[in-house]
């Protein structure tokens, strides 16, 4: 069966500080994967997906990025961290039907 | 485009009592619809989904949908709720196409009390 890790689970980080949250899935090869912000209070933010190694497109402007190194890994990035980079990170991918499953998450903050 | 509407950012019900979410979508071609489920620092569980076929679609947890293409709504009901349905519910739209994005709406928060 195909399960999704995201690490970590929960992160503090200052402002200006660089960041890496990674997600890797298991069971399953050239998967769509997808990262997905929520923000206190708000419903999900489409932020990056990726359809193959090294194929990236971005839905919001932003100091974010992501990568795609390996078929079933995807990298959350930034150089320098903002207060408004806080928020509760999701990664996805697609299966049959168009269905999409959800990583456990990772809390970030950012002070 | 396609787009999601989630009627009520919150809804409170009593133990035992009907839940009723309501989803409302904007779609160019034949959609795909789905109701994910959200508990706390968790991320999203599917509870069921719509592709073609019946348009009564039955979910995890007891929980239905159906899909009325007139009325252009995919709402979903559980006819006793449970403390355990607290939690954050979210529609979500696939177009039928090469496509590759979900539209999700903006979550409704499901209150149960005792």
């Amino acid at each position: 069966s195909q399960t999704i890790h995201q690490w970590p689970a929960t992160l503090v980080q200052p402002v200006g500080s660089p960041l890496s949250l990674e997600c890797t899935v298991e069971g399953t090869s050239n998967p769509n994967l997808y990262w997905y912000r929520q923000a206190a209070g708000r419903g999900l933010q489409l932020l990056f997906y990726s359809v193959g190694i090294g194929q990236i497109s971005s839905e919001v402007p932003q100091n974010l990025s992501a990568s795609r190194p390996q078929d079933r890994q995807f990298i959350l990035s930034s150089k320098k961290l903002l207060l408004s980079d806080s928020g509760f990170y999701l990664c996805a991918w697609r299966g049959a039907g168009k269905t999409q499953y959800f990583g456990p998450g990772t809390r970030l903050l950012v002070l | 485009a396609q787009s999601v509407t989630q009627l009520g950012s919150h809804v409170s019900v009593s133990e035992g009592a009907l839940v009723l979410l309501r989803c409302n979508y904007s779609s160019s071609v034949p959609p795909y619809l789905f109701w994910y489920v959200q508990y706390p620092n968790q991320g999203l569980q599917l509870l069921l989904k719509y592709t073609t076929g019946a348009t009564l679609v039955k979910g995890i947890n007891g929980f239905e949908a159906e899909f009325k293409k007139s009325e252009t709504s995919f709402h979903l009901t559980k006819p006793s709720a449970h403390m355990s349905d607290a939690a954050e519910y979210f529609c979500a739209v696939s177009e039928d196409t090469g496509g590759f994005k979900t539209i999700f709406g903006a979550g409704t928060r499901l209150f149960v009390k005792a």
